[in-house]
């Protein structure tokens, strides 16, 4: 079975600083996409970005990057100068195949990400 | 706003009713999937439809079904309800099935089973 996992609970940062979000996950799957998705105080889960298993190349998007390694099966999320508005729950998820031709998204525990001022 | 639409956004009921959750995905998307996200379990996937016909299953309990209508949008029916059954129903959808399509989440329902 797939698994994902998300060690940090919370992190606590002051604006500006950069943050990195760990994860780390498990599939026998050789073809799989990796998601990062955030869930504000407001409650509703917005999709970031989206990775996939057969290239490594690092990616920047304005303020977010991410490092994807596939011999350590981990991707994890950084937050370059944070900001307040980036306080939310952070959550890492493995997209896996059905055998009923369908797909389903496995997630993490999540990352409380605190941005004080 | 990622275009998903669900109702109602709250619902508070007693032990042993049923709900019916509603779900209208983005314009295009034929793809709907359902997951439940509690303090226990976190986020899990009950649930996927793809232009009507179920295509994954999770952890979902027997008491509850789904169904995706020729509209394409899907309703979520749990039933007995237990106290456990408390939580945040999301819906997401997404163009079609592979695993490389992202999911687009709606608001949410919170249910709240006393």
């Amino acid at each position: 079975a797939q698994k994902v996992t998300q060690a940090q609970t919370e992190i606590s940062v002051v604006e500006k600083e950069d943050v990195t979000l760990d994860c780390v996950y498990e599939t026998r799957d050789t073809t799989y996409y990796l998601f990062w998705y955030k869930q504000p105080p407001s409650g509703e889960l917005v999709f970031l970005i989206r990775r996939n298993s057969f290239d490594e190349q690092n990616e920047i998007s304005g303020r977010y990057s991410w490092n994807f390694q596939k011999s350590t099966s981990s991707f994890n999320f950084t937050i370059t100068a944070s900001q307040v508005v980036d306080s939310a729950v952070y959550f890492c998820a493995l997209s896996e195949a059905s055998t009923g031709g369908g797909n389903k998204l496995t997630f993490g525990t999540g990352t409380q990400l605190k941005v004080e001022l | 706003d990622s275009g998903v639409t669900q109702t109602p956004k709250h619902l508070i009921t007693a032990t042993g009713q049923r709900v019916t959750l509603r779900c209208s995905p983005r314009s295009g998307d034929l793809s709907v999937y359902w997951y439940q996200q509690s303090l226990d379990q976190g986020l899990q996937f009950l649930i996927q439809y793809y232009n009507g016909e179920e295509r994954a299953k999770g952890n979902i309990l027997e008491r509850f079904s789904a169904q995706q209508f020729p509209d394409l949008h899907s309703e979520l029916n749990l039933s007995s309800l237990e106290l456990g059954d408390s939580a945040l129903y999301f819906c997401a959808s997404s163009a079609g099935t592979g695993v490389w399509n992202e999911q687009f989440f709606g608001p949410g329902t919170r249910l709240t089973v006393l």
